[in-house]
């Protein structure tokens, strides 16, 4: 049985840098063809993947925020872990962590219930 | 602007068969396959559509999916009240390094 869940603080400044981690289980990042990847959805609007990590420690990016956002895994610790400089208000939202079921697939099959992130002083 | 363009709203009565579509490029629906999220209020998106066209266990037969080209179709029949969410189109990109693209979402309401 596969499980995600979120953790992080709820409240954070401008301009600070956010820090996420994305603890699982029933699957393993050292399991070929596995990848995380962390997903966000501002309040009301729609769902924008960020980041994707696979087995291999390959890792894609969203091209609007690849300079502001850093994935990586902890393989023995089973947790993904997503590191947002330079926050802004725009960037309050729910962050999903999500198992992708096939390399390359943008199928993602397991969802983490969602951390809600609101930027604000 | 979401990189796969859907429509904001659909509706059906109980019953009815509803489509929602999604439009994309050469770069993600034209060279790779489609997924769709169903997403309820206040919850986690649920994959309900994986691979053009296959359903996860458990998502009944009454939902399909289909792709053309560089366009996709989710198509919802015998409509009942608990259809009513936010529906997501999403594929691969293969642009810049590659990466996830989502749709702009799909309200359906079952009047």
């Amino acid at each position: 049985q596969i499980t995600l869940k979120e953790s992080g603080p709820t409240l954070v400044k401008p301009t600070q840098t956010l820090t996420l981690t994305c603890t699982f289980s029933g699957f393993s990042l050292s399991t070929s063809r596995v990848g995380v990847g962390w997903i966000r959805q501002p309040p009301g609007k729609a769902l924008e993947c960020l980041a994707v990590i696979f087995w291999t420690d390959d890792k894609r990016y969203s091209p609007s925020l690849r300079n502001r956002v850093t994935i990586t895994k902890d393989t023995s610790g089973n947790q993904v872990v997503l590191t947002m400089t330079n926050m802004d208000p725009a960037d309050t939202a729910t962050y999903y962590c999500a198992h992708m079921g096939t390399l390359f697939g943008a199928d993602f099959d397991y969802w983490g219930q969602g951390t809600l992130v609101t930027v604000s002083s | 602007q979401s990189v796969l363009t859907q429509p904001p709203s659909t509706s059906g009565t109980p019953g009815q068969r509803v489509t929602i579509s999604c439009s994309g490029s050469s770069s993600n629906i034209g060279s790779n396959t489609v997924n769709w999220y169903q997403q309820l209020p206040g919850t986690a998106p649920k994959l309900l559509i994986y691979s053009n066209n296959q359903r996860p266990s458990g998502v009944p037969d009454r939902v399909s999916g289909s792709k053309s080209g560089t366009s996709a179709s989710l198509a919802i029949s015998g409509l009942q009240s608990e259809d009513e969410a936010e529906y997501y189109c999403a594929a691969w990109d293969d642009s810049l390094d590659g990466h996830v693209v989502f749709g702009g979402g799909t309200r359906l309401t079952v009047l």
